[in-house]
C-alpha cells in the first residue's frame, strides 16, 4: 500500500520563476492538503482540495495555486518565486473531512 | 495571539524520565487535537489524537486535554533516545475545519 508520494524531492529555482510540485495521496484517500514548513517552524496551511475543488485556504497570496485531478492527485503551483518561498512543501492526504493527515516526504524548494 | 502555541524548547530530559510537552490554542470551539512527531529531515507522523476532556493513553504516550483552559499536553513516559524529535501540536479549528499546527517543541533525550 503506497503512502503519500511527492515529486520532486528537491528543487532549486531562481527568483521570478514558476514551480509545480506534485502529490499522489495514500490509497483510499480523497483529500489533499498542502503545507509550507520553514526551517525550525511548524507546517503552515496553504490549501486543501476535495472533489477537485479548493475547499479551504490559508493565508497565502494568489501566487500559490493548486489543482486536484479526478484520480485525487494534486499539484501545487507557485508563480513569481521569492527568496522567502524557500521551504519544505508537504503534501498530506486524508479521507473526507481530513482530520488524520498522512504526510509525504516533502519537496525541499530552494529559491536563489 | 497565535492560533496554536507551543514551548519552542529545546526540552532536554534524561533517558527513563517523563517528558512533558505543552500546547495552547485560541479557538475555543475546537474539537479535535493531534500530536505529530517529526524526526530531523523527515515528514510529520501522527502519534496521538484526542477529542474529549481528560487523558488518553497509548503505550508510553498520554495525551491530556482541558478545553476550559484551552490546553493540550503530551506526556512521554520512560523516555528513550529514539524519542528525540520535534513534537508538533495540531488543532482542527471551527473556521472551516483546517488543521493548524504549532511551531513545534524539540525534545532531546540524553542517554
Amino acid at each position: 500500500d503506497a503512502g503519500v508520494t511527492q515529486s520532486p524531492t528537491h528543487l532549486i529555482k531562481t527568483r521570478g520563476q514558476q514551480v509545480t510540485l506534485r502529490c499522489s495521496p495514500k490509497s483510499g484517500h480523497d483529500t489533499v492538503s498542502w503545507y509550507q514548513q520553514a526551517l525550525g517552524q511548524g507546517p503552515q496551511f496553504i490549501f486543501q482540495y476535495y472533489e477537485e475543488e479548493e475547499r479551504q485556504r490559508g493565508n497565502f497570496p494568489d501566487r500559490f495555486s493548486g489543482h486536484q485531478f479526478p484520480n485525487y492527485s494534486s499539484e501545487l503551483n507557485v508563480n513569481a518565486l521569492l527568496l522567502g518561498d524557500s521551504a519544505l512543501y508537504l503534501c498530506a492526504s486524508s479521507f473526507g473531512e481530513g482530520e488524520k493527515l498522512f504526510f509525504g516526504i516533502g519537496t525541499q524548494l530552494s529559491v536563489l | 495571539q497565535k492560533e496554536v502555541e507551543q514551548n519552542s524548547g529545546p526540552l532536554s530530559v534524561p533517558e527513563g524520565a517523563i517528558a512533558s510537552l505543552n500546547c495552547t490554542y485560541s479557538d475555543r470551539g475546537s474539537q479535535s487535537f493531534f500530536w505529530y512527531r517529526q524526526y530531523s529531515g523527515k515528514s510529520p507522523e501522527l502519534i496521538m489524537f484526542i477529542y474529549s476532556n481528560g487523558d488518553k493513553e497509548d503505550g508510553r504516550f498520554t495525551a491530556q486535554l482541558n478545553k476550559a483552559s484551552q490546553y493540550v499536553s503530551l506526556l512521554i513516559r520512560d523516555s528513550q533516545p529514539s524519542d528525540s524529535a520535534t513534537y508538533l501540536c495540531a488543532v482542527k479549528t471551527t473556521r472551516g475545519g483546517k488543521l493548524i499546527f504549532g511551531q513545534g517543541t524539540e525534545l532531546s533525550v540524553k542517554p
